[in-house]
């Protein structure tokens, strides 16, 4: 088993302020994807990340690959409440997806 | 609207009815997987198919069943199920696996919600 740990665990801030989610693991991965998931619902594809190193922006959400394809963050500007929502990093290697323990955001107005 | 439709949405059952979850996806994906969550607990992997074949069973105990009749249908059959079998499982599906210089992202339905009494 690969495990990914992520950190925090829960979140709780302001509108408009900003955040960062880490996604750490002792094992190598040949790609990691950011995923959202709203209570009830499956979880989203947000972003997927290949090279070491890789930082990748999608509004105001910035992704970033270590160097060593072992560990990934995740940070938003200016949060907004409908950034609300479970956030959860996997990697993959083979043909399986590793997913973190996941991070609860909520952004209050 | 997604590409993966799970059915049913949500599920009560004994623990010594039969049932069945259905997955179907739109996307002409080669690889489909259940997973189960349950509160406070990463999403576990439970089965993998590629191109009609399993190839990845965690050690899942035998009360739960796949089938993948074709690349765009999967099922998991529920048997003699336990309390603590009670979570939102959801399937998912990707182009190709996981690893290599291909991406194989995932692609989940919207769960199936099993409650077992």
């Amino acid at each position: 088993t690969q495990l990914l740990e992520q950190s925090p665990q829960f979140l709780s801030i302001q509108e408009g302020e900003n955040l960062t989610v880490y996604c750490n693991s002792s094992s190598v991965f040949s790609s990691l994807q950011w995923y959202r998931q709203e209570p009830g619902e499956g979880p989203v594809l947000l972003v997927t990340v290949v090279t070491g190193g890789e930082v990748k922006k999608l509004k105001r959400l910035t992704f970033q690959f270590g160097d060593a394809r072992k560990d990934s963050s995740l940070h938003i500007t200016a949060a907004q409440p409908g950034d609300t929502g479970l956030y959860l990093c996997a990697g993959g290697n083979q043909d399986q997806f590793y997913f973190g323990t996941g991070t609860s955001l909520t952004v209050i107005p | 609207e997604t590409g993966v439709t799970q059915t049913p949405r949500h599920l009560v059952m004994g623990m010594t009815n039969k049932k069945s979850l259905k997955c179907e996806q739109h996307l002409g994906h080669n690889a489909m997987y259940w997973y189960k969550q349950s509160a406070k607990k990463p999403l576990e992997l439970m089965f993998v198919y590629s191109l009609e074949e399993r190839v990845e069973n965690n050690s899942v105990p035998s009360r739960f069943s796949p089938e993948c009749p074709n690349s765009s249908h999967l099922f998991l059959h529920l048997h003699t199920l336990q309390p603590e079998d009670s979570a939102l499982y959801l399937c998912a599906s990707s182009l190709y696996g996981a690893g290599g210089p291909r991406t194989g992202e995932l692609f989940f339905g919207e769960g199936s919600r099993l409650t077992v009494l």
